[in-house]
């Protein structure tokens, strides 16, 4: 079982929201880590996001927007970004990550389309 | 600005070492983790490891056997060496910043694509 696993794809409408979810594999608690989102559009390097932790701890990505925003729901032992306001700038590949056992890794990857 | 740019061959042969550099310019490698990361074609990311300023390093379990990295401050550049390559080690590669105590990967290069083929 993955480490992270994300949904592979998400659509959602110009003007809604949307909450792209990162899941932690069994036996890992969401509490204790710090997520890391990046958004991927086609040809170009991922650029990062914003970081959550907890609500007093999590940065915004420098020049993001605040309709971007981090949550965590312990009950599913996940990550969330959350997009509100969706433009169809937005759509991309979106990618979670976290440092475990002295490595990074990242989640398999969401491509949110806005149509 | 602090701007990236990976180099290296694009074409590697199997069994061949994979080596490729990441030039730091704009700011100084000093007091930074560098890591590299690479994505198959169509795929998703994949950290491959990192390596402070001063030379400590930390590799994907998957691939610490045929990684290693160093770093040349005076040259302001951090390199990637893989063996043993295979068609699977086919992606674009990219170099990419993380502050000390931020922990995100805030710089990127643009990426270089090396593919693996006989």
């Amino acid at each position: 079982q993955a480490v992270l696993t994300q949904p592979s794809s998400l659509s959602a409408s110009p003007g809604a929201s949307a909450s792209l979810t990162c899941t932690l594999r069994s036996g890992i608690n969401v509490d204790t880590y710090m997520i890391y989102w990046y958004q991927q559009k086609p040809g170009s390097p991922p650029q990062y996001l914003l970081r959550y932790k907890s609500d007093s701890d999590k940065q915004q990505g420098s020049g993001v927007p605040s309709r971007f925003s981090g949550s965590k729901d312990a009950s599913a032992n996940a990550g969330i970004l959350l997009i509100s306001g969706l433009q169809s700038e937005d759509e991309a590949d979106y990618y979670c990550m976290i440092w475990h056992s002295s490595a990074y890794v990242f989640g398999g990857g969401t491509k949110l389309t806005v149509l | 600005q602090v701007q990236l740019q990976e180099s290296g061959p694009g074409l590697e042969k199997p069994s061949e070492t994979l080596s490729l550099t990441c030039t730091v310019s704009g700011g100084s490698i000093s007091n930074n983790y560098w890591s590299w990361i690479r994505q198959r074609a169509g795929k998703g990311l994949e950290w491959i490891g990192r390596i402070y300023s001063s030379g400590s390093t930390n590799y994907n379990p998957s691939l610490k056997s045929r990684v290693t990295m160093s770093v040349d401050t005076s040259k302001n550049q951090v390199s990637l060496n893989l063996s043993s390559v295979t068609a699977a080690d086919t992606a674009v590669y990219y170099c990419a910043r993380e502050v000390v105590g931020e922990s995100q990967f805030d710089y990127w290069g643009q990426g270089t694509l090396v593919t693996v083929s006989s």
